[in-house]
Formats: structure tokens, C-alpha cells, sequence
């Protein structure tokens, strides 16, 4: 089946690091990367969504500036967090989608990142 | 206003056991599609069904049906026979369009399943 890979699966820093966090497909083309966030206990949130070649779609108060996403590929995006703080410690995961007009073809996950920030 | 409820923050069931997970949604949308998730304590997200908004039947996969009910706006999924290791949170998820082109899911905010000897 299709497979998502997620890298870091943990990543513990400093204050003020920037952290970036790898989203590949596999085994297919993905046209469209989905960048989740989820605080323990609770559902993903989506914070942007992310078309090949072209800019990320960013969530109503997630900061584009802080959040930088990047698909340079069919099988690669990246979600940077910039001067990551404390706050912005959560579980990041990404998704991915082949065929847009495929409708019931279901997002395939990564394994998601725990992000800690010291 | 939420787009998908999940009313059971927990639920527990005994093993063989069959258990019905609830889900309601609310969209003007008359194309959409109905998802359902497993996430194990490890974090990953697993695809459990899907359920098309113009589909006749419900879905069925495997011990996993979608009981599907249009009118009441409900998808509840079903596992049949439970085993120990299908303790996790489950999530229902709606695809809707955007704005503009495309789609995306909303989540629920999910339900423990704990299942017992």
C-alpha cells in the first residue's frame, strides 16, 4: 500500500532552533501534502495545505511566517518551524494525496514528529 | 459550529465484543466523504473506511462497517468481534471542497476505545 515516510519520528531543542521536518511519499506522486498539528489528547488540527509547485494554503492563525512550507517535488515537502519556542512543542504530522479528482482515495500518513522545545 | 462531533471521549468494550463508535457531521455540501482513522498510542494515523456521500451501500472492511445514515447526518463505525489490539483513538473525518479548488478533512475530536479481557 502507499507510504508515507516522516522524519524526525522526535526531535528535542533548544529555544530558538529552527527545526525542519521532512514529508516523502514513497511509492507515489503526491500532488497535495497536508501539515497537521495535535496537542495530546486531542484531534489534528490542519495548518496549511501544501500543492506541488505552487505556494502553501495556510489555516486561518497558523503564521505562514513561522511555519514555512516547502514542495519542491512530487514525493518532498517540508514544514520548518522557525525560532521555535515552548509553545510550539506538539506532534507535527504530514499527509499525503495522489489524484485530486480521486475523491475516496484517503490521505496516507506519516508516522508524524514529536517536537520538543527546551 | 463543529463540522464533526464525536460525543464518546471513551468508550470500553470486552474483547469479542462488538463496539459502535458514533460520529455526526453537518455540511451544506451535497459531495462529501465520510473517513475513518486509528491512532495507537505510537502516533500514527491508520486508515480504517470510507464512506462517499452518493454511495448506495454501507462500506464495510473487514470487522470494520460504517453504519451510514444520510437523513441524521451520522457515520458510526462499527467493529465487530473487538480484540485487544484495536485499543486506541479512533477519529471520524469529512472531506469537503475549498475554496478555490481542492479539498481537505476535518477531524473529530475522537474516541479512546479501551478493549478488555
Amino acid at each position: 500500500g502507499a507510504v508515507v515516510s516522516q522524519h524526525p519520528s522526535r526531535v528535542i531543542c533548544k529555544s530558538g532552533t529552527s527545526v525542519k521536518i521532512e514529508c516523502r511519499s514513497l511509492d507515489f506522486q503526491a500532488t497535495t501534502m497536508f501539515w497537521y498539528r495535535q496537542f495530546p489528547k486531542q484531534s489534528l488540527m490542519l495548518m496549511a495545505t501544501s500543492n506541488e509547485g505552487s505556494k502553501a494554503t495556510y489555516e486561518q492563525g497558523v503564521e505562514k511566517d513561522k511555519f514555512l512550507i516547502n514542495h519542491a517535488s512530487l514525493t518532498l515537502s517540508t514544514l520548518t518551524v522557525t525560532s521555535a519556542h515552548p509553545e510550539d512543542s506538539s506532534f507535527y504530522i504530514c499527509s499525503a494525496r495522489g489524484r485530486q479528482g480521486a475523491g475516496n482515495q484517503p490521505q496516507h500518513f506519516g508516522d508524524g514528529t514529536r517536537l520538543s522545545i527546551l | 459550529a463543529q463540522k464533526i462531533t464525536q460525543t464518546q471521549p471513551g468508550m470500553f468494550v470486552q474483547e469479542k465484543e462488538a463496539v459502535t463508535l458514533d460520529c455526526t457531521y453537518d455540511t451544506s455540501d451535497p459531495s462529501y466523504g465520510l473517513f475513518w482513522y486509528k491512532q495507537p498510542s505510537s502516533g500514527e494515523m491508520i486508515f480504517l473506511i470510507y464512506q462517499g456521500s452518493y454511495d448506495q451501500q454501507n462500506a464495510t472492511e473487514g470487522r470494520y462497517s460504517l453504519n451510514f445514515q444520510k437523513a441524521r447526518k451520522s457515520a458510526n463505525l462499527v467493529i465487530s468481534a473487538s480484540q485487544l489490539g484495536d485499543s486506541a483513538m479512533y477519529f471520524c473525518a469529512m472531506r469537503e471542497a475549498v475554496t478555490g479548488g481542492g479539498n481537505k478533512l476535518t477531524f473529530g475530536t475522537g474516541t479512546q476505545l479501551k478493549v478488555e479481557l
